[in-house]
C-alpha cells in the first residue's frame, strides 16, 4: 500500500537554529514528490517537485532533497515567518493524477 | 501564476440544507480535486475529475456529489448538510499529460454546519 509518513509531527526552533523535516514514503513507483507550505486557515502553497533520487531544490532558506525512500526539507537559519505546516505528497505511477499526502509537520520558529 | 479561487472563505449552513461549493482555476488544467481537511486527519480526497463531465470517487465520497460542466469549474455539492461535514474544504487543480502533476490549491472554504 502506498504510504507517506512525516516526522516529527511538530518542531519548535529558535530563530537561526537550522533543522530538517523528514518525509518517508512507500510507493510501487515514484513519479514525483512534492513539498507544500500551509499557513493556518489557508490552502497549501506549492514549494518544490523532486523526481529522482539525488535531486535537490532550493528556495531561500529551504532545501529539499530526495533519496529512494525519503525526502528531507532542510531549513537553514529559520525566521519566525517560516512558521507553518509543511506537507509532503507523493505521486505514484499507478494513481493517475492523484497524490498521497502525509500528515504534515507543524514548524514553529521563535524569535 | 496559477490561480485557483473558491466561492466563499467562510460559510455557515443549517443541517439538511443543500450546499454548493464552487471552484474555478485559470490555468487550463485538466485535473481538479476536492479535499476536506480536519485536525489529526490530514487531507482526504472526496472527488476528482480528469475532464469535463467526468468524475471519480475519492476516499470519502459519501454525502457529497460533484459537477464539472466546464473545464475551469468544479463544484462540490452537499445534498443534505450534516454537522459531521463541518470542515475546511480545499479545491486543487493540476495539469495532465506532462511530467508535472503538482496540485495547486485554492484558499479553502471553512464550512460550519449547525
Amino acid at each position: 500500500e502506498d504510504q507517506v509518513t512525516q516526522s516529527p509531527e511538530a518542531l519548535r526552533l529558535q530563530e537561526g537554529e537550522s533543522s530538517s523535516l523528514n518525509c518517508s514514503y512507500t510507493v510501487s513507483g515514484l513519479r514525483g514528490l512534492f513539498w507544500y507550505r500551509q499557513d493556518p486557515g489557508k490552502g497549501p502553497e506549492f514549494l518544490f517537485t523532486l523526481y529522482s533520487a539525488g535531486e535537490e531544490k532550493e528556495k531561500e532558506r529551504l532545501k529539499a532533497t530526495l533519496t529512494k525512500k525519503e525526502s528531507f526539507l532542510h531549513i537553514t537559519a529559520p525566521k519566525p515567518e517560516d512558521s507553518a505546516t509543511y506537507l509532503c505528497a507523493v505521486h505514484p505511477y499507478n494513481q493517475g493524477g492523484k497524490l498521497i499526502f502525509g500528515q504534515g509537520t507543524e514548524l514553529s520558529v521563535k524569535p | 501564476d496559477v490561480k485557483v479561487t473558491q466561492s466563499s472563505r467562510y460559510l455557515v449552513k443549517r443541517t439538511g440544507e443543500k450546499v454548493f461549493l464552487e471552484c474555478v482555476q485559470d490555468m487550463d488544467h485538466e485535473n481538479m480535486f476536492w479535499y476536506r481537511q480536519d485536525p489529526g486527519l490530514g487531507l482526504r480526497l472526496i472527488y476528482f475529475s480528469y475532464d469535463v463531465k467526468m468524475k471519480e470517487k475519492g476516499d470519502i465520497p459519501e454525502g457529497y456529489s460533484v459537477s464539472r460542466e466546464k473545464k475551469e469549474r468544479f463544484s462540490l455539492i452537499l445534498e443534505s448538510a450534516s454537522t459531521n461535514q463541518t470542515s475546511m474544504y480545499l479545491c486543487a487543480s493540476s495539469p495532465q499529460g506532462s511530467n508535472s502533476y503538482e496540485q495547486y490549491f485554492g484558499p479553502g472554504t471553512r464550512l460550519t454546519v449547525t
